[in-house]
């Protein structure tokens, strides 16, 4: 069975804060790595995604990935409450690439 | 504008009830996916399909069928549906390659 483990939370940082949300995966022969973010009662919605070690950035978000340690992070930078949600980290991996996903990290952003 | 449409957002049925969740995509996707949502569990994928009569089981399929005669359609089927069958579905889509997948509103289903 192919396992994501998050920390479930909850997470509260300070509005301006860095949000650092982690991610362990079991399957080695994971291929791509995704974060969603996922408002109450509404579907998730990609943020990033990355496939090689290291750091990818967009905008506020750097995802970290390190395939040695089966690991993938995001950090939000100068965090804003509008970033209160649930992020979901995913792998991808499988004949169809199907998702699976761990059970989320629910990130409140304190004004 | 991508777009996976579930048809519907609430579904109340009782327990023994045949009960059918469809999802349409209109991006020409080859595979498309059933999830479930419980609190605490994350999105766990029921079933999945890779092209227009393929289906392979995901991580918990029992109690659950699927089917997918044309390439945007993949209709989820609860044969007879029980009460731990009630959560949030939802269904997704995704074309070949390292790209996302783009997921549909959702349907809570209340079996009662």
């Amino acid at each position: 069975q192919k396992e994501v483990e998050q920390n479930s939370g909850p997470l509260s940082v300070p509005e301006g804060a860095i949000a650092s949300l982690n991610c362990t995966y079991s399957d080695r022969g994971s291929q791509s790595f995704f974060w969603y973010r996922q408002y109450s009662g509404k579907s998730p919605e990609l943020i990033m995604f990355i496939y090689s070690n290291g750091d990818k950035e967009d905008g506020r978000f750097t995802a970290q990935l390190n395939k040695a340690s089966q690991y993938v992070s995001l950090l939000i930078r100068d965090s804003q409450p509008s970033d209160s949600a649930t992020y979901l980290c995913a792998v991808s991996s499988g004949s169809a690439r199907q998702l699976t996903f761990g059970s989320g990290t629910q990130l409140t952003v304190l004004p | 504008d991508v777009k996976v449409t579930q048809s519907s957002r609430y579904l109340v049925k009782r327990t023994g009830e045949k009960v059918f969740l469809e999802c349409v995509q209109d991006m020409d996707h080859e595979n498309m996916f059933w999830y479930r949502q419980d609190p605490g569990l994350g999105l766990r994928l029921i079933y999945f399909s890779y092209d227009v009569k393929m289906k392979e089981k995901g991580d918990i399929p029992e109690g659950y069928s699927v089917s997918r005669e044309k390439k945007e359609r993949f209709s989820l089927i609860l044969e007879s549906a029980s009460t731990n069958q009630t959560s949030m579905y939802l269904c997704a889509s995704r074309p070949q390659g390292y790209t996302e997948a783009f997921f549909g509103q959702g349907t809570r289903l209340t079996v009662v």
